[in-house]
């Protein structure tokens, strides 16, 4: 069965800190890993990421993928308090049937 | 474009009934994905549509179906309804291809009383 494990589950910080969260994975074909941001609704997208040790920036926030020890991180750099929410993992994995596996999220809250 | 909507946005069930809600894509979004998220078990996929036929699907009891129409909007339905089914239901919509991005709808929230 496929597996996206989130960690930590939970975070607190101080405005201005730098976070990582991780994001590793067991997955049958495995096609793309995403990542996105949850406040108080839907979730939001905020990186694709398909090839190994490629970094995805936007902003403050990056992320990359190593795809050899199946993991990914989530950086936010000077956080602020608008970056408080639960980040999202998910890995597409399949064939022509693909399917996306999701982390049960990081919550992070960032105090001012 | 317009974003992915999700209607009703709020629902109070009764154990034993059923519900049907509703998700319509963005324009020219072929593909609609239903989720259900939870405080314990957090986002689990559900199904997917692609031209009208179920291409995906989660590991969910079949009290839980789907349909989509011609016009790629996507209907879900829960019959007989058990307290644990209250949860966030979302709805994602792409082209539908693998590599392209699920953008989602605002959600419902069904309480099932």
């Amino acid at each position: 069965e496929d597996k996206v494990v989130q960690s930590p589950l939970s975070l607190v910080v101080h405005e201005g800190d730098t976070v990582t969260l991780n994001c590793s994975y067991e997955v049958t074909n495995f096609r793309s890993l995403l990542w996105y941001k949850q406040e108080k609704k839907a979730p939001t997208f905020l990186f694709m990421l398909t090839s190994s040790g490629i970094e995805k920036k936007s902003g403050r926030l990056s992320s990359i993928l190593d795809k050899k020890e199946l993991f990914s991180i989530l950086n936010i750099t000077a956080t602020q308090t608008g970056d408080s929410a639960v980040y999202l993992c998910a890995v597409v994995s399949g064939g022509s049937n693909y399917k996306l596996t999701f982390g049960k999220g990081t919550l992070l809250t960032v105090n001012p | 474009k317009a974003g992915v909507t999700q209607t009703p946005r709020y629902l109070i069930k009764t154990r034993g009934q059923q519900v049907t809600l509703s998700c319509s894509p963005i324009s020219g979004h072929r593909s609609v994905s239903w989720y259900q998220q939870t405080p314990g078990q957090g986002l689990q996929f559900l199904f997917e549509y692609f031209s009208e036929t179920q291409r995906n699907k989660g590991n969910f009891p079949g009290r839980f179906s789907g349909r989509q129409f011609s016009n790629s909007r996507s209907e879900m339905n829960v019959s007989t309804l058990e307290l644990g089914d209250s949860a966030l239901y979302l709805c994602a919509s792409s082209s539908g291809k693998q590599t392209d991005t699920q953008y989602f709808g605002p959600g419902t929230r069904l309480t099932v009383l």
